[in-house]
């Protein structure tokens, strides 16, 4: 099984500010990562698949890179709606899918 | 417009059984897998079981497998979780979620509101 490990666990930003969240994979997905984001109370939602593509409807400060063990979601200019838990998750061994432990993205 | 609608959560004994049901809509069912995920309260995201567009494909994390039946109905658009041996660890909101091709999901792209399945005597 692929082990997914997110860095930080938080992470305290400022609106307008850049975040940059880290996803580990414990062997290589090639480019097989998807992001998501997950705010209370909600279903997550697709951000990102084959590791930098944009989901449908994905505003453009949300871009995903990397590919092989390690990879990065960056916000480039964090909105209030942008506050909330993101996670990665894998689909390049399967089964099972799996996802990271998340990030949470704070108000500073 | 896709649309998942969860539903058969409930409040059940350790050791009891519930089926989840998914009943999808906006997209020719039978051409995509579907997967149900679970998220414990408090917790991260967790696959449970998925199945191909046809319904002969199955698959199960090692933690639910013997104890829990994904199925499906492509006549009636309708995705099934039938859980027996419940245990307290297995207390999650349930989520269905759609895949991108028909034998099996890559990522998940849509992903309904959830069931709340709590497991407690």
């Amino acid at each position: 099984e692929i082990v997914m490990t997110q860095s930080p666990a938080t992470l305290s930003v400022s609106p307008g500010e850049r975040a940059t969240l880290s996803c580990r994979a414990s062997q290589s997905v090639s480019d097989n990562l998807a992001w998501y984001q997950q705010k209370p109370g909600q279903a997550p939602r697709l951000l990102i698949y084959d590791a930098s593509t944009r989901a449908s409807g994905i505003p453009a400060r949300f871009s995903g890179s990397g590919s092989g063990t390690e990879f990065t979601l960056t916000i480039s200019s964090l909105q209030s709606e942008d506050f909330a838990v993101y996670y990665c998750q894998q689909y390049n061994n399967w089964p099972p899918w799996t996802f990271g432990r998340g990030t949470k993205v704070e108000i500073k | 417009e896709v649309q998942l609608l969860e539903s058969g959560g409930g409040l059940v004994q350790p050791g009891g059984s519930l089926r989840l049901s998914c009943e999808a809509s906006g997209f020719t069912f039978s051409s995509y897998a579907m997967s149900w995920v679970r998220q414990a309260p408090g917790s991260g995201l967790e696959w449970v079981s998925g199945i191909s567009g046809s319904g002969v494909t199955t698959y199960y994390a090692d933690s639910v497998k013997g104890r829990f039946t994904i199925s499906r109905d492509n006549s009636k658009n309708t995705l099934y979780l039938q859980m027996s041996s419940l245990r307290a660890d297995d207390t999650a909101l349930y989520y269905c979620a759609k895949g991108q091709q028909v034998v099996a999901v890559e990522y998940f792209d849509y992903w309904g509101q959830g069931t709340l399945v709590t497991v407690s005597s």
